[in-house]
């Protein structure tokens, strides 16, 4: 069974630019959540997606972010436009239907975004 | 959200158990205890998680203190590819239906040949 897949794994753009990240989440699973670490920080929650609607949208950091889950399989992330604090690794996630009780959140390997 | 405390480094030498520590005073009565593990370049990784029994998997035990105030994460023999960061979690429900989890810095764990 494929992991969760995220596309591209490494981004550089100019400050300004926008840029589109693209998470694959495990299939069948309904949740897929969004987390970033900026340089020096921990990584932070951005977003939770459960199949196509927006579950938990409190950790975005402004409306120069938008995620979108269309059909409730994969989601993107824009950021537009870009500003270098932005600058960071992009962690997707996945989990199965929490009322099942499972727990565990299944990461992808990141997407690195440099802005110049 | 509960708060969890962690030592910034560890070393084990290889073929031994590594016990690492967790303790998150604040603890809910409804917060489960997580461990995930990030290795260099990679994404964090599901380890072990419980609620107030000690628990045990392929990976890994966790054991939960009486007054779940504290938590042990227990490799039983660390190899090489357990150096990474481990990072102990309080899995808190958000109130709209998210379990988002909450990274601190972890507890960065070198394995010594």
């Amino acid at each position: 069974e494929a992991g969760v897949t995220q596309f591209p794994s490494h981004s550089v753009i100019e400050k300004g630019q926008t840029v589109t990240l693209r998470c694959d989440p495990i299939s069948g699973h309904d949740n897929l959540y969004w987390y970033r670490r900026v340089m020096g920080k921990e990584i932070k929650f951005l977003l939770h997606f459960v199949k196509e609607s927006k579950q938990d949208e409190s950790g975005m950091p402004n409306n120069r972010f938008l995620a979108e889950r269309t059909g409730g399989t994969y989601s993107t992330l824009k950021v537009q436009p870009a500003e270098l604090e932005d600058s960071g690794v992009y962690f997707c996630a996945s989990s199965q239907d929490l009322l099942a009780g499972v727990h565990e959140q299944y990461f992808g390997p990141g997407t690195r975004l440099t802005v110049t | 959200d509960a708060k969890t405390t962690q030592p910034n480094s560890m070393e084990s030498n290889e073929e031994e158990p590594v016990h690492l520590p967790c303790n998150h005073s604040t603890i809910s009565g409804t917060d489960y205890i997580h461990w995930y593990r990030q290795l260099p370049s990679q994404g964090p990784e599901y380890v072990i998680h419980g609620l107030t029994s000690n628990v045990n998997n392929r990976m890994a035990s966790l054991a939960i203190a009486e007054d779940r105030k504290s938590s042990t994460l227990i490799l039983h023999r660390a190899t090489l590819r357990d150096a990474a960061v481990y990072y102990c979690i309080l899995r808190a429900y958000s109130g709209a239906g998210s379990y988002q989890l909450t990274f601190g810095k972890g507890t960065k764990l070198s394995v010594i040949p």
